[in-house]
């Protein structure tokens, strides 16, 4: 069964600083990954994926990731910090051959502070 | 491209109401969408996946004769809530399947905050 853990629940960066948001996963077939933000009260907002290509992922606004299969980690990085980033990120797997399904981290809360 | 649409964004019923929300794919077709539930400071919990022209498939836990899903074409899913109660307040949120060049994303509605009263 596939599962992720999100190291951290709430991690706080001051403006302009770097985010590291960890993901480690566990699937036994090579998988999808994918991390997403949710702003409050709305939906889930792709920001990156990786699927089998290059092992550095870049996203929307600025945010990047690196798949590291032997670490099982595809942690979520972003240079410099700025006050809109604020918001609940998650982590997610699925099983390319399988059924789509995506399994999720708890999520990790991001708050940047002035 | 690529967004999905749910309808309605908030809705308050009362206790043993039924309630509908609706799930587009405004710009692509999805043959799969899928249904999650949200308690506050939680993750997405995957509550059933709806296949265009079949039955859904809940997850385990999830009654299926409470949460009703009907995929009744390529860009539209609905979860009905029958004989809500207080326990059933959440947020809902839909997603929908693209795929594109041997690979695919799932896009989210916005979800739907239900609350019974």
């Amino acid at each position: 069964a596939q599962s992720v853990t999100q190291l951290g629940s709430h991690v706080s960066v001051s403006e302009g600083a770097l985010v590291l948001l960890r993901c480690n996963y566990s699937s036994s077939v090579p998988p999808y990954l994918f991390w997403y933000v949710q702003y409050p009260n709305q939906g889930l907002q792709l920001l990156l994926k990786y699927t089998s290509a290059a092992t550095l992922v870049k996203g929307i606004n600025g945010f990047e990731a690196e798949f590291k299969k032997s670490e099982t980690s595809f942690h979520l990085t972003k240079p410099s910090a700025h006050m809109s980033d604020a918001a609940e990120y998650f982590c997610a797997v699925s099983d390319p051959g399988g059924s789509e399904k995506l399994v999720f981290g708890k999520g990790t809360k991001l708050t940047v502070n002035p | 491209g690529a967004v999905v649409s749910q309808h309605p964004s908030r809705v308050i019923c009362k206790s043993g109401t039924s309630v509908k929300i609706e799930c587009r794919s405004l710009d692509f077709q999805a043959t799969t969408m899928f249904w999650y539930r949200q308690f506050p400071k939680q993750s997405l919990m995957l509550m059933a996946t709806s296949n265009e022209g079949s039955k859904a498939t809940y997850e385990q836990g999830v009654e299926k004769d409470k949460f009703l899903i009907n995929h009744a074409s390529l860009t539209l899913s609905t979860l009905t809530v029958t004989s809500a109660h207080p326990e059933d307040s959440s947020f809902y949120i839909c997603s929908a399947t693209y795929r594109r060049r041997g690979s695919y994303e799932q896009y989210f509605g916005p979800g739907t905050r239900l609350t019974v009263t």
